[in-house]
């Protein structure tokens, strides 16, 4: 069974940097694309990146371009988020999820894990 | 960017009611939509994909219907298990998007 787990949430000053990272297991990890989407308290999702299956292809939501950085290594069979310049709106619960194909959307979700940004 | 606009927002229902929940797209994605069931403290979890395809395991009385930007989403009989949030997303794009969410809660 696909499974992934997120690590690496917790506390952060504004301006300061987190890295966000999510195993993955039960799955070829290197055939498929992978996924980030957060959820602020007591709101809506927001999809903030994605990277193709090789790392090749990037991309990123407008909120999060510059700041964040998405990578992934194959061989360890995970996915990484590097968050950087965090400011008080980015405070919110970080998804990693499988991108099956253009058609299939997300599947399997992590659990998810809260990054807080605050003085 | 494509703009997804869910309604209702809020909807409170019977177990046993039939509901439906509608997603409009700001332009044509065909069929590249999907949706998902988020409870509370929980991961979202995909119902539909490709508009009108049930996810394997998910039960037959969860239907989505729709190609271009009209997309609808039906619970023919709404179960105690069913009282969640559910959010439309769009795949046809970068950037995904998804729709602001519609809570079913019981009446």
């Amino acid at each position: 069974e696909a499974q992934l787990v997120e690590s690496g949430g917790g506390l952060v000053r504004p301006g300061g940097s987190q890295r966000l990272s999510c195993a993955a297991s039960g799955f070829t990890f290197n055939t498929y694309s992978m996924i980030w989407v957060r959820q602020a308290p007591g709101k809506g999702l927001e999809w903030i990146s994605y990277i193709s299956s090789s790392g090749n292809v990037i991309y990123y939501a407008d909120s999060v371009r510059g700041r964040f950085t998405i990578s992934r290594d194959n061989a360890g069979n995970s996915l990484y988020l590097q968050m950087t310049s965090l400011r008080v709106e980015d405070t919110a619960v970080y998804f990693c999820a499988r991108h099956q194909t253009m058609a299939e959307g997300f599947d399997p979700w992590g659990q998810g894990t809260l990054v807080t940004v605050s003085s | 960017d494509i703009q997804l606009t869910q309604s209702p927002s809020f909807l409170s229902a019977s177990v046993g009611d039939r509901v439906t929940i509608t997603c409009r797209a700001s332009q044509d994605i065909t069929y590249f939509l999907a949706w998902y069931q988020q409870s509370a403290g929980k991961a979202p979890r995909l119902l539909i994909y490709a508009a009108s395809t049930l996810q394997s395991g998910v039960p037959s009385r969860f239907s989505g219907s729709g190609s271009g930007t009209e997309f609808t989403l039906t619970i023919a009989s709404l179960q105690p298990e069913d009282f969640a949030t559910y959010y439309c997303l769009q795949l046809d794009s970068y950037p995904r998007t998804f729709g602001g969410g519609t809570t079913i809660e019981i009446k």
